[in-house]
């Protein structure tokens, strides 16, 4: 199973980049990256998804290097709203069980 | 709105109780996932159906546990003789073959069994 591995939390303030790194040293050759956001006593909601190079949506970037051991999910000027827990998951879907969520990244912004 | 939807929100049950749960996916989409998460950590994998069919079953899944997809549309999750440990918001997902890698969350279901 590609385990993954994020920090536990981070702080920032609004108006500010974050990137919020995520490590996957055993990812498959069929393994997507997929980002999740989720807020107290919600479901996650779809941010992005990538394989490798990068990937830009209307919210946020994905860098994947070459080696695809890792990635990091960029949220450009965020805001309060971006309060959240975020979680990397490495898998494919063609395998639903092996797709693992992990603890996250709880991301604080101050004002 | 036309995301998916869970009934009930929350569960409050006795313990040995039996309880069920029912998840509507998002029309179009034919797979459904089963997911549990206690508190401070990520959800956890339970089960899949693409369309009626289940495919995958967590080791998670006691036999407690079971879910249906009668007709390929909602789903429904009974756990039985409920234990505190099965305490838990119990969220649903679904996804279309077409882009399977996007899975869409409902609201979810907490659960706490006393």
């Amino acid at each position: 199973l590609a385990k993954t591995t994020q920090p536990i939390s981070m702080d920032s303030y609004e108006g500010q980049e974050v990137n919020i790194t995520c490590s996957h040293n055993n990812i498959a050759t069929n393994d997507y990256i997929t980002w999740y956001q989720q807020f107290p006593s919600q479901g996650p909601r779809f941010i992005i998804q990538g394989y490798k190079t990068k990937v830009t949506n209307e919210v946020a970037s994905l860098f994947i290097p070459a080696d695809r051991k890792s990635s990091t999910l960029s949220l450009p000027r965020v805001s309060l709203s971006d309060t959240a827990v975020y979680y990397c998951l490495v898998g494919a879907y063609s395998s639903a069980s092996k797709i693992i969520f992990g603890s996250g990244t709880r991301l604080s912004i101050r004002p | 709105d036309t995301g998916v939807s869970q009934d009930p929100r929350h569960k409050i049950t006795k313990r040995g109780q039996n309880v069920t749960f029912r998840c509507d996916p998002i029309s179009e989409h034919n797979r459904l996932y089963w997911y549990r998460q206690t508190l401070g950590q990520g959800p956890e994998f339970l089960t899949y159906f693409q369309n009626e069919a289940q495919l995958e079953k967590s080791r998670l899944l006691s036999d407690r546990f079971s879910a249906e997809r009668p007709k390929g549309s909602f789903s429904t999750l009974e756990i039985q003789r409920t234990e505190q440990g099965d305490s838990a918001m119990y969220l649903c997902a679904s996804s279309s073959t077409r882009d399977q890698e996007t899975q869409y969350f409902g609201p979810g279901t907490r659960l706490l069994v006393l």
